[in-house]
This record gives structure tokens, sequence and C-alpha cells, in this order.
């Protein structure tokens, strides 16, 4: 059975450094790309880059770019997504998940449950 | 970037009836690259249909997609009450795999 278990709710403060993860179980982490999705309070979902493990080939919207960093680590089947100095507006549910397919282009179909992320002073 | 515009935002529905939700691309789109997403509250994002009209693995038959070029469209034959949920189209042909904002579909 395909699995995403992420990490759960962290409470940060402005200027903080954060990483959160998601475990992956029951298919070859190495072959597939993982996306990171953003949820902010009560609006849309915006993705915000993906990674393929096998290679760690990483790609970002430019929304993201150069404000959170992906990686992971296939000894531990673990995807990541980091922030070196966290904004109140960053706060949100951050979902993970998993292409469909081995290809970069196809749609998602496993999700993750969702990491809460509250930035607050 | 690709932009995803759905509508309506909200739709008011009766359990049985037929839901017809909208997502149109801001340039021209392989429907190999257009899914369909449904989000209860509190949930992680489902993936109902990919390719813009193959359903996703235990996906109900009531729920179909059609479409190509720059307009989408997800129907729902007959809503079940399981069904009032928000949906949301993606593409994954173009970095960045933009989304939808967005329907609502509200029990009336």
């Amino acid at each position: 059975e395909v699995q995403l278990v992420q990490s759960g709710a962290e409470v940060r403060k402005p200027g903080e450094s954060l990483k959160i993860s998601c475990q992956v179980s029951g298919y070859n982490f190495a072959g597939y790309w993982i996306a990171w999705v953003r949820q902010m309070p009560g609006k849309g979902l915006e993705w915000m880059g993906i990674i393929y493990p096998g290679d760690s080939d990483t790609r970002y919207s430019p929304s993201f770019q150069g404000q959170v960093s992906i990686s992971a680590d296939k000894s531990v089947s673990t995807a990541y997504l980091q922030w070196s100095s966290l904004k109140a507006s960053d706060s949100g549910i951050y979902y993970c998940a998993r292409h469909r397919t081995s290809s970069a282009y196809v749609p998602l179909d496993y999700w993750g449950q969702g990491s809460p992320v509250t930035v607050s002073s | 970037e690709i932009v995803l515009t759905q509508s309506p935002g909200t739709l008011s529905l009766s359990p049985g009836e037929r839901a017809t939700l909208s997502c149109r691309a801001s340039q021209t789109l392989s429907s190999t690259y257009l899914a369909w997403y449904q989000q209860v509250p509190g949930q992680a994002p489902r993936l109902l249909i990919y390719g813009a009209s193959s359903r996703a693995t235990g996906i109900p038959d009531r729920f179909g997609g059609s479409g190509s070029g720059t307009d989408f469209t997800l129907t729902i034959s007959r809503l079940e009450p399981e069904d009032f949920a928000v949906y949301y189209c993606q593409q994954s042909g173009y970095s960045p795999h933009t989304f939808g904002g967005g329907t609502k579909v509200e029990i009336k």
C-alpha cells in the first residue's frame, strides 16, 4: 500500500528555520517525482515544486524559488521542505504528493495528510 | 505560466442533480496534462480525473471529464452527499504545474 506520512504541526516565530518531512512507503521512492503543494488558510492549492529522488533533480515554481528548499534522502525514503527564515505569510498547510507515474508531466495520485505550519510572533 | 480559471466559484445544487464545472486555460494545453481533484474540508486532495477524461483508480463513474484546447469540463452526473466539496483542475504539462482557483459545490 502506497503511503506518504508527513511530519506534524509546527509553530515558529518569524525569522526561524524549519524543515518538514514526507516519509513514503509501498513503492520505489527513487523512481517517482514528489511534489510539494501549499494551501494557505481558506485558500486554494499552490504548486511549489518537485523533486526526483533518484537523482535529486529539482524544479521550483518561480513564486517559491529562493524562498524554500526541496530535498530528498533515498536512504530513509523521505522528502523534505525547508525554510531558512520563515515569514508570517508562510503559514498554511503543506502537502507532499507523488506523481502518478515516473514522469514529471503527470498528476498527483497519492497525497500525504498535510503538515500545518503556523508562523507567528 | 499557464493560468487556469475555474468557474463558477460556487455551485449550489441539490443531491441527485447534475454538476458541470469549467476550467479554462490561458493557452492551449494538451488534454494529456489536465487533471481534476476533489478536496473535502479537512482532508488532502484526491485525484479524480487525469488526461482530461480518464478516471483515477476507485473513482465512481458518475464523475466524467471532457474537453480540449483551452476548455475543460468536469461533470458529476448525479450528486451524492459525499460529493459536496471543492474541486480543482491542474495542468502538469508546463512548469509550474498550476492549479485553478477551485469550484465549491455546496448543498442548496
